[in-house]
């Protein structure tokens, strides 16, 4: 089983709808992000949380909110889901400082 | 001006040449160094982890940093088909706001 797993893995829906993408780990990290991608651009930071009751916002999180439901778990929200929102999203976790961070495989999401 | 420049290519390389990827970065307090591999419909994952300037060697991978002209490079020898993959370069004043490269997609030809 992998150790950072995200679902949906794909997911289409249309301007306006509410859409959560999961993410949970098994490694035991603190520390758990979310990142978009897209072509040409890279990753870019939404939020991160250092544990359940520290969450901060990332270069890009405008239009999207997050829920730390425990140590193993970090889910992102859209609220009303616009086009542009249309990327491949990453859930990662790190264990702590200086340690680098380890990806889910991502869900792709399109809203029409 | 973007805080990380990386080659876009795609690069296309016979089966055992070598690989060279560059990324340049404008933040002078970024410290730690990564190299990211990506597979088509996967997350990244990590390759290579350098604290600082200087050169780090894993296998047929080798990483350079050098600070002073703020230039950071990873070198794949000896490549094979099964290094074809996108390659991210994310360097980090701390070690959680990664930046990253938009990347550079390699192909190995058999």
């Amino acid at each position: 089983d992998a150790d950072v797993t995200q679902t949906p893995r794909n997911r289409i829906t249309k301007t306006g709808k509410r859409i959560m993408l999961e993410c949970s780990q098994t490694k035991g990290h603190d520390r758990m992000y979310w990142y978009r991608q897209d072509p040409g651009l890279g990753l870019r930071l939404i939020y991160y949380s250092f544990d359940v009751k520290d969450i901060n916002k990332g270069e890009i999180s405008d239009g999207y909110s997050v829920s730390r439901q425990a140590q193993a778990k970090f889910s992102l929200s859209l609220e009303s889901a616009i086009p542009n929102q249309t990327a491949l999203y990453f859930c990662a976790t790190s264990e702590g400082v200086g340690q680098p961070q380890h990806f889910g495989d991502g869900t792709r999401l399109s809203i029409l | 001006q973007k805080e990380v420049e990386q080659d876009p290519g795609p690069l296309s390389v016979p089966e055992g040449a070598i690989v060279s990827l560059n990324c340049t970065y404008s933040n002078s307090a970024f410290q730690y160094f990564m190299w990211y591999r990506q597979y088509s419909r996967k997350g990244p994952e990590l390759l290579m982890y350098t604290y600082s300037s200087g050169n780090k060697e894993d296998g047929r991978f080798t990483a350079q940093v050098d600070k002073s002209s703020k230039y950071i490079s990873l070198f794949i020898r000896d490549s094979q088909p099964s290094d074809s993959a996108t390659y991210l370069c994310a360097p980090t004043f701390n070690d959680y706001k990664l930046s990253f490269g938009a990347g550079t997609t390699v192909t190995v030809r058999a």
